[in-house]
Protein backbone atom coordinates (compact mmCIF):
# COMPACT_ATOMS: atom_id res chain seq x y z
CA UNK A 1 0.00 0.00 0.00
CA UNK A 2 0.48 3.60 -0.19
CA UNK A 3 3.22 4.96 2.06
CA UNK A 4 3.31 8.47 2.92
CA UNK A 5 5.63 10.56 4.61
CA UNK A 6 5.81 14.38 5.91
CA UNK A 7 8.96 16.70 6.29
CA UNK A 8 9.35 18.32 9.16
CA UNK A 9 6.87 17.22 11.61
CA UNK A 10 7.06 20.56 13.24
CA UNK A 11 8.60 24.11 11.66
CA UNK A 12 8.66 27.55 13.58
CA UNK A 13 9.43 30.41 11.42
CA UNK A 14 8.99 34.54 12.16
CA UNK A 15 6.07 36.08 10.66
CA UNK A 16 7.20 36.80 6.44
CA UNK A 17 9.74 34.18 6.40
CA UNK A 18 8.67 31.16 3.62
CA UNK A 19 7.95 27.48 4.84
CA UNK A 20 8.45 24.36 3.07
CA UNK A 21 6.88 21.06 3.75
CA UNK A 22 7.70 18.13 1.77
CA UNK A 23 5.66 14.93 1.27
CA UNK A 24 7.25 11.56 -0.29
CA UNK A 25 4.77 9.10 -1.47
CA UNK A 26 5.47 5.46 -2.56
CA UNK A 27 2.72 4.13 -4.71
CA UNK A 28 3.61 5.40 -8.51
CA UNK A 29 -0.14 4.93 -9.02
CA UNK A 30 -0.53 8.31 -7.19
CA UNK A 31 -1.54 11.17 -9.53
CA UNK A 32 -3.52 13.55 -7.37
CA UNK A 33 -1.48 15.71 -4.85
CA UNK A 34 -3.92 17.71 -2.05
CA UNK A 35 -2.46 19.80 0.94
CA UNK A 36 -5.24 20.29 3.64
CA UNK A 37 -5.14 22.86 6.08
CA UNK A 38 -6.07 22.17 10.00
CA UNK A 39 -6.02 24.89 12.17
CA UNK A 40 -6.37 24.42 16.19
CA UNK A 41 -9.94 22.91 16.82
CA UNK A 42 -10.94 23.20 13.29
CA UNK A 43 -11.83 20.79 10.56
CA UNK A 44 -9.01 19.76 7.96
CA UNK A 45 -9.84 21.78 4.39
CA UNK A 46 -8.30 21.79 1.09
CA UNK A 47 -5.43 24.44 0.21
CA UNK A 48 -4.27 23.53 -2.65
CA UNK A 49 -3.92 20.22 -5.07
CA UNK A 50 -2.19 19.59 -8.08
CA UNK A 51 -2.76 16.72 -10.85
CA UNK A 52 0.34 14.54 -12.33
CA UNK A 53 0.27 16.69 -15.81
CA UNK A 54 1.48 19.63 -14.17
CA UNK A 55 4.68 20.78 -12.63
CA UNK A 56 3.75 23.31 -10.14
CA UNK A 57 0.61 25.22 -9.39
CA UNK A 58 0.32 28.67 -7.30
CA UNK A 59 -2.11 30.53 -5.88
CA UNK A 60 -1.26 33.63 -3.97
CA UNK A 61 1.18 33.12 -1.08
CA UNK A 62 0.92 28.87 -2.00
CA UNK A 63 2.66 26.98 -4.28
CA UNK A 64 2.65 23.46 -4.88
CA UNK A 65 5.65 21.51 -6.75
CA UNK A 66 5.91 18.01 -7.50
CA UNK A 67 8.29 15.66 -8.52
CA UNK A 68 6.77 12.69 -9.98
CA UNK A 69 10.06 10.75 -11.44
CA UNK A 70 10.99 11.26 -7.53
CA UNK A 71 7.67 10.61 -6.34
CA UNK A 72 7.37 13.67 -3.72
CA UNK A 73 6.04 17.51 -3.85
CA UNK A 74 6.38 20.50 -1.52
CA UNK A 75 4.30 23.10 -0.54
CA UNK A 76 5.39 26.65 -0.19
CA UNK A 77 4.20 29.30 1.89
CA UNK A 78 5.86 32.63 1.13
CA UNK A 79 5.34 35.87 3.56
CA UNK A 80 3.89 33.82 6.66
CA UNK A 81 1.44 35.47 8.98
CA UNK A 82 0.20 34.28 12.01
CA UNK A 83 -2.74 33.02 10.61
CA UNK A 84 -0.93 29.95 8.53
CA UNK A 85 -0.55 28.45 11.73
CA UNK A 86 -1.56 24.94 11.70
CA UNK A 87 -1.50 21.08 10.94
CA UNK A 88 -0.52 20.47 7.41
CA UNK A 89 -1.09 17.33 5.67
CA UNK A 90 -0.37 16.01 2.35
CA UNK A 91 -2.81 13.00 1.06
CA UNK A 92 -1.79 11.67 -2.17
CA UNK A 93 -3.62 9.10 -4.17
CA UNK A 94 -4.62 7.95 -7.38
CA UNK A 95 -7.72 9.33 -9.18
CA UNK A 96 -10.20 5.82 -9.06
CA UNK A 97 -13.72 6.73 -11.18
CA UNK A 98 -15.80 8.38 -8.96
CA UNK A 99 -13.75 9.12 -5.80
CA UNK A 100 -10.40 9.47 -4.48
CA UNK A 101 -9.08 7.62 -1.56
CA UNK A 102 -6.93 9.48 -0.24
CA UNK A 103 -3.78 8.34 2.20
CA UNK A 104 -2.74 11.21 4.81
CA UNK A 105 0.48 12.25 5.95
CA UNK A 106 1.06 12.37 9.70
CA UNK A 107 1.21 16.02 9.61
CA UNK A 108 3.17 18.61 10.06
CA UNK A 109 2.88 21.39 12.88
CA UNK A 110 3.63 24.53 11.66
CA UNK A 111 4.01 27.60 14.03
CA UNK A 112 4.52 31.38 12.80
CA UNK A 113 6.04 33.47 15.36
CA UNK A 114 5.33 37.68 14.99
CA UNK B 1 -21.55 26.59 1.48
CA UNK B 2 -21.16 22.60 1.43
CA UNK B 3 -22.20 21.43 4.96
CA UNK B 4 -21.13 18.46 6.72
CA UNK B 5 -22.53 17.69 10.17
CA UNK B 6 -21.99 14.81 13.20
CA UNK B 7 -24.12 13.95 15.50
CA UNK B 8 -21.88 14.67 18.29
CA UNK B 9 -18.82 17.04 19.41
CA UNK B 10 -18.07 14.98 22.29
CA UNK B 11 -19.23 11.65 23.46
CA UNK B 12 -17.98 8.99 26.30
CA UNK B 13 -18.47 5.53 26.48
CA UNK B 14 -18.02 2.24 28.64
CA UNK B 15 -16.13 -0.50 26.91
CA UNK B 16 -18.18 -3.05 25.44
CA UNK B 17 -21.53 -0.57 24.74
CA UNK B 18 -22.22 0.04 20.98
CA UNK B 19 -21.59 3.14 19.84
CA UNK B 20 -23.47 4.96 17.04
CA UNK B 21 -21.71 8.27 15.58
CA UNK B 22 -24.07 9.87 12.53
CA UNK B 23 -22.82 12.26 9.73
CA UNK B 24 -25.10 14.09 7.47
CA UNK B 25 -24.29 16.05 4.06
CA UNK B 26 -26.26 18.60 2.75
CA UNK B 27 -24.39 18.48 -1.10
CA UNK B 28 -26.03 15.58 -2.81
CA UNK B 29 -22.56 13.88 -2.49
CA UNK B 30 -22.21 10.83 -3.70
CA UNK B 31 -18.87 9.73 -1.55
CA UNK B 32 -18.93 9.77 2.12
CA UNK B 33 -15.89 9.04 4.62
CA UNK B 34 -15.20 7.82 8.16
CA UNK B 35 -11.32 8.93 9.39
CA UNK B 36 -9.61 8.65 13.21
CA UNK B 37 -7.59 11.30 13.70
CA UNK B 38 -5.04 10.35 16.54
CA UNK B 39 -1.34 12.61 17.27
CA UNK B 40 1.44 11.53 15.30
CA UNK B 41 -0.81 9.63 13.00
CA UNK B 42 -2.55 11.95 10.73
CA UNK B 43 -5.64 10.50 9.25
CA UNK B 44 -6.62 7.35 8.62
CA UNK B 45 -9.44 5.70 6.10
CA UNK B 46 -11.80 3.68 8.20
CA UNK B 47 -14.89 2.88 5.78
CA UNK B 48 -15.50 4.51 2.62
CA UNK B 49 -19.15 4.72 0.72
CA UNK B 50 -19.73 5.69 -2.70
CA UNK B 51 -23.32 4.96 -3.39
CA UNK B 52 -26.45 3.91 -1.07
CA UNK B 53 -26.30 1.38 0.08
CA UNK B 54 -22.12 0.48 -1.21
CA UNK B 55 -19.42 0.58 1.31
CA UNK B 56 -15.74 -0.43 1.02
CA UNK B 57 -13.13 -1.05 3.35
CA UNK B 58 -10.65 1.68 4.51
CA UNK B 59 -7.13 1.33 6.10
CA UNK B 60 -8.42 0.03 9.61
CA UNK B 61 -11.74 -1.17 9.37
CA UNK B 62 -11.26 -3.48 12.29
CA UNK B 63 -13.50 -3.15 15.22
CA UNK B 64 -16.03 -0.63 13.30
CA UNK B 65 -18.99 -0.86 10.59
CA UNK B 66 -20.85 1.41 8.63
CA UNK B 67 -24.45 2.31 7.58
CA UNK B 68 -25.22 4.07 4.17
CA UNK B 69 -29.46 3.89 3.95
CA UNK B 70 -29.80 6.90 2.43
CA UNK B 71 -27.71 9.34 0.17
CA UNK B 72 -27.05 12.33 2.82
CA UNK B 73 -26.09 9.91 5.68
CA UNK B 74 -23.44 7.91 6.50
CA UNK B 75 -23.36 6.12 10.01
CA UNK B 76 -20.36 4.84 11.84
CA UNK B 77 -20.67 1.75 14.24
CA UNK B 78 -18.09 0.31 17.37
CA UNK B 79 -20.17 -2.98 18.18
CA UNK B 80 -18.31 -2.90 21.32
CA UNK B 81 -16.83 -0.32 22.23
CA UNK B 82 -12.72 -0.65 23.33
CA UNK B 83 -10.16 1.76 24.71
CA UNK B 84 -7.93 1.73 22.03
CA UNK B 85 -11.18 3.64 20.16
CA UNK B 86 -10.61 6.27 22.22
CA UNK B 87 -10.15 8.69 19.44
CA UNK B 88 -10.89 12.00 16.81
CA UNK B 89 -13.90 10.72 14.37
CA UNK B 90 -13.95 12.66 10.97
CA UNK B 91 -16.65 12.77 8.68
CA UNK B 92 -16.24 14.19 4.96
CA UNK B 93 -18.25 14.01 1.78
CA UNK B 94 -17.32 14.43 -2.12
CA UNK B 95 -18.57 14.62 -5.61
CA UNK B 96 -16.19 12.71 -7.83
CA UNK B 97 -12.65 12.81 -7.42
CA UNK B 98 -12.71 16.01 -5.55
CA UNK B 99 -12.27 17.99 -2.53
CA UNK B 100 -13.27 15.92 0.36
CA UNK B 101 -15.51 18.63 2.85
CA UNK B 102 -14.85 17.26 6.44
CA UNK B 103 -17.28 17.63 9.35
CA UNK B 104 -16.43 18.95 12.87
CA UNK B 105 -15.16 15.90 14.17
CA UNK B 106 -16.38 14.08 17.32
CA UNK B 107 -13.61 13.26 20.11
CA UNK B 108 -15.05 9.60 21.46
CA UNK B 109 -13.75 8.46 24.86
CA UNK B 110 -14.28 4.98 25.83
CA UNK B 111 -14.03 4.24 29.76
Amino acid sequence: GENVEQHPSTLSVQEGDSAVIKCTYSDSASNYFPWYKQELGKRPQLIIDIRSNVGEKKDQRIAVTLNKTAKHFSLHITETQPEDSAVYFCAPSPLSGGYNKLIFGAGTRLAVHP
Amino acid sequence: DVKVTQSSRYLVKRTGEKVFLECVQDMDHENMFWYRQDPGLGLRLIYFSYDVKMKEKGDIPEGYSVSREKKERFSLILESASTNQTSMYLCASSSGAREQFFGPGTRLTVL
